[in-house]
């Protein structure tokens, strides 16, 4: 079955150190996304990337990292800079410029700090 | 600036009645309106969506109202079911960038037997 493969889908850290999630696809998309979602809030952008090995900032992109070496890979790094990392971690996915505008996604990875 | 601004925060219906949620978004280029659906612990999933070229889209028991004079869209869930009970985003986007969509804030609805 095709769709958005996020890992781990819980996940602990100590303050001050830095963690990485992974997202990975197979629906041969060429965009993918990074959301963060908070309780009561809307989903907010972290990061994007619409070709591989290019990504832009989203509107929260400060203490978090990316790369696209590969199309169906696109890992989130919460690094120890980023001041209120508990969320719900969202990867996303969509065809890309041509797209339709719809947005596939993972099921998500929650961080917590200790 | 929130550009898309959801409401009822929350919402409660009786199986068999209608659930109404609104969305207002602020800039004119928005071409996508998009709602997605997320049931607890899982990643949301697109319901139903509409361009504004329509003022009007039905899928079964979900419809989008679309005002673009006003800047408002809207989902109804007719004969609203226990399993319709979820989390509900609106969205709009602009199709060149599309997947770089502006959510609103939520809405929790909840279908009481």
């Amino acid at each position: 079955d095709g769709g958005i493969t996020q890992s781990p889908k819980y996940l602990f850290r100590k303050e001050g150190q830095n963690v990485t999630l992974s997202c990975e696809q197979n629906l041969n998309h060429d965009a993918m996304y990074w959301y963060r979602q908070d309780p009561g809030q809307g989903l907010r952008l972290i990061y994007y990337s619409q070709i591989v090995n290019d990504f832009q900032k989203g509107d929260i992109a400060e203490g978090y990292s990316v790369s696209r070496e590969k199309k169906e890979s696109f890992p989130l790094t919460v690094t120890s800079a980023q001041k209120n990392p508990t969320a719900f971690y969202l990867c996303a996915s969509s065809w890309g410029r041509q797209n339709t505008g719809e947005l596939f996604f993972g099921e998500g990875s929650r961080l917590t700090v200790l | 600036q929130q550009q898309v601004k959801q409401s009822p925060q929350s919402l409660i219906v009786q199986k068999g009645g209608i659930s109404i949620i609104n969305c207002a978004y602020e800039n004119t280029a928005f071409d996508y309106f998009p709602w997605y659906q997320q049931f607890p612990g899982k990643g949301p999933a697109l319901l139903i969506a509409i361009r504004p070229d329509v003022s009007e889209k039905k899928e079964g028991r979900f419809t989008i109202s679309f005002n673009k004079s006003a800047k408002q869209f809207s989902l109804h869930i007719m004969d609203s079911q226990p399993g319709d009970s979820a989390t509900y985003f609106c969205a709009a986007s602009r199709d060149t960038n599309a997947g770089k969509s502006t959510f609103g804030d939520g809405t929790t609805l909840t279908v009481k037997p």
